[in-house]
């Protein structure tokens, strides 16, 4: 089993639709959490950090559930600029100083 | 100017060549790490480093090798290259939160 694992999609929404990726960490000793985002052919940026139960910033909110060990993106009123490969990592406890990543959820925004 | 920059950003090779990928950061970062991306893989760990006199080998650090000449220098290289070592290689430098900032990447060929 992958140490983080997504569900690779894609993802196929219209334009203001509420779209939800998981993410499943099997390292319970993991203590930081990252959404990051990646363009094609581009480097991936991050979006978002979560080191508790979740952050919000704007549209997008991540949220932890360290008992399921999952972590979920929900993005809502999606724009067309949404359009990427969204990365999840985790690190921390044996991982010390390194990310693992999932390999990445595509969605796709349509007018 | 990036904080991140990668050189050269493409390469084409032939098989058994030796080449060298490096990354510069300005960020004053002292954890640089190198990453390969194969699509439906996500990013992979080749090498880590800490510190200047910290290298750590990551999940699939056969078949390369690296260099910290400094803080801010951390240089990938491939021995004798083969075609299965063709993908997109990643820098990425962070400080103690855990928190990756990725340069631009390196498209590498290897014929």
């Amino acid at each position: 089993r992958k140490e983080v694992e997504q569900d690779p999609g894609p993802f196929n929404v219209p334009e203001g639709a509420t779209v939800a990726f998981n993410c499943t960490y099997s390292n319970s000793a993991s203590q930081s959490f990252f959404w990051y985002r990646q363009d094609c052919r581009k480097e991936p940026k991050l979006l978002m950090s979560v080191y508790s139960s979740g952050n919000e910033d704007g549209r997008f909110t991540a949220q932890l559930n360290r008992a399921s060990q999952y972590i979920s993106l929900l993005i809502r009123d999606s724009k067309l600029s949404d359009s990427a490969t969204y990365l999840c990592a985790a690190a921390g406890g044996t991982s010390y100083g390194k990310l693992t990543f999932g390999q990445g959820t595509i969605l796709t925004v349509h007018p | 100017d990036a904080d991140v920059t990668q050189t050269p950003r493409n390469r084409i090779t032939k098989t058994g060549k030796r080449i060298m990928l490096e990354c510069s950061q300005t960020k004053g970062h002292d954890r640089m790490y190198w990453y390969r991306q194969d699509p439906g893989l996500g990013l992979r760990l080749i090498y880590y480093s800490f510190d200047v006199k910290d290298i750590n080998k990551g999940e699939i650090s056969d078949g390369y090798s690296v260099s910290r000449q400094a803080q801010a220098k951390f240089s990938l290289s491939l021995e004798s290259a083969i075609p299965n070592q063709t993908a997109l290689y990643f820098c990425a430098t962070s400080d103690f939160v855990d928190t990756q900032y990725f340069g631009p990447g390196t498209r590498l060929t290897v014929l």
